[in-house]
Formats: C-alpha cells, structure tokens, sequence
C-alpha cells in the first residue's frame, strides 16, 4: 500500500535556527513528490515538485531533496513568516494524478 | 490573481440537509479534484474529473456526489450531511492527471449542526 510518513509532527524553532523536515514513503512507482505548505483556514499552498532520486530544489529560505526512500525539507535561518503545516504528497504510476499526502509537520519560529 | 475559486468559504448546514460547495477556475485545466481534510488530518482525495470524464475513489461514501457542467466549474453535493462530514473541502485543478501540479483553493469550511 503507497504510504507517506512525516517527522517530526510538530517543531518548534527559534529564529534563525535552522533544521530539516522528514517525509519518508514507499510507493508502487513514484510519479512525483511534491510539497506544500498550508496556514490554518486555508488551502494547501503549491512549494515544490521532485521526480528523481537526487534531485534539488530551492526557493528562498527553503530546499527540498529527494531520495529513493525519503524527501527533505531544509530549512535555513527560519523567520516567523515561515510558521506553517508543511505538507508532503507522493503521486504514484496508475493513479490518476491521486496525491497522497502524509500527515504534516506543523512547524512554529518563534522570534 | 486566483486561480481556484472555491464558494461560499463557509457553510453552516443542519444534518441531514442536502448541501453544495462551489469550484471554479480561470485558467481551463483540464482537471478537477475534491479533497476532504478533517481536523489535523491529511487531505484525502473523494473524486475528480478528467474533463468529463467522472473518477471517484472507491472507500468514498455515496452520500457525496459531484457534477462538472462545464470546464470553469465543478460541484460537489452532500445529500444528507452526518456529523461526521464536517471538514475542510478542498478543491484542486491540474493540467493532466499525470504529474502535473495541482493548486488548490482556499477551501470550504462545512459545519454540520
């Protein structure tokens, strides 16, 4: 069965102290993993796609790997702003665009 | 500008009174999903729509329904709404159903009371 796990649930970080999110999944055949951050209220909000094992991708204070096993979300010198459920979605051969996500990590920088 | 535009952002229904959510969205994608999110849960997938297509995921329950009368717009419709069915809706649009990035909207907050 396709399966997404994240790590930690929750974290809390102070400003500028940078630290790493974990999605771990196994899946039949990887499609696409992608990233998401959502506020509270609010729809997921669109971060990142990876397809391949070592494959990078960077957007401000945010960078997201991947590997054959898991995906992580680097986050470097955190601001307030960046407080927010971060979402992972593994999309799998044969499923019709169907995202399965993990749980997410509720992250919170405090000033 | 929004791309996904999902109507009213909050819905009080009584139960077991039927209910419709509105999506629309401005850029004709070619596909629509509906996502359910339960309090810190994770979005779980109801349905969608390959163009006219109608693909609904087998453990959901038949009280929910949806119709996509045209590109721009996708319903979902509740029948008869338990207590159990109060969640976060979210709609999403995609490209194609393959590895294209889906974008989601707000979401409809649905109360069931």
């Amino acid at each position: 069965e396709d399966q997404v796990t994240q790590s930690p649930e929750a974290l809390r970080l102070q400003e500028g102290e940078s630290s790493s999110l974990n999605c771990s999944y196994t899946v039949s055949g990887l499609r696409g993993l992608f990233w998401y951050r959502q506020d509270p209220g609010k729809g997921p909000e669109f971060l990142f796609t990876l397809y391949s094992a070592g494959e990078e991708k960077e957007k401000e204070r945010l960078k997201a790997t991947l590997t054959k096993k898991e995906s992580f979300l680097h986050i470097t010198a955190p601001k307030p702003e960046d407080s927010a459920t971060y979402l992972c979605a593994v999309q799998a051969d044969n499923q019709g665009g169907k995202l399965i996500f993990g749980q997410g990590t509720e992250l919170s920088v405090k000033p | 500008d929004a791309m996904v535009i999902q109507n009213p952002r909050y819905q009080v229904t009584q139960f077991g009174k039927p209910v419709t959510l509105s999506c629309s969205q401005t850029l004709n994608h070619n596909v629509m999903y509906w996502y359910q999110q339960k309090s810190s849960q994770a979005p779980k997938l109801l349905f969608h729509y390959y163009d006219k297509d109608f693909n609904n995921e087998a453990d959901t329950p038949d009280n929910f329904q949806s119709r996509r009368p045209n590109t721009s717009f996708c319903f979902l419709d509740i029948r008869s709404p338990g207590l159990g069915d109060a969640a976060m809706y979210l709609c999403a649009i995609s490209s194609t159903a393959g590895t294209d990035t889906q974008y989601f909207g707000p979401g409809t907050r649905l109360t069931v009371l």
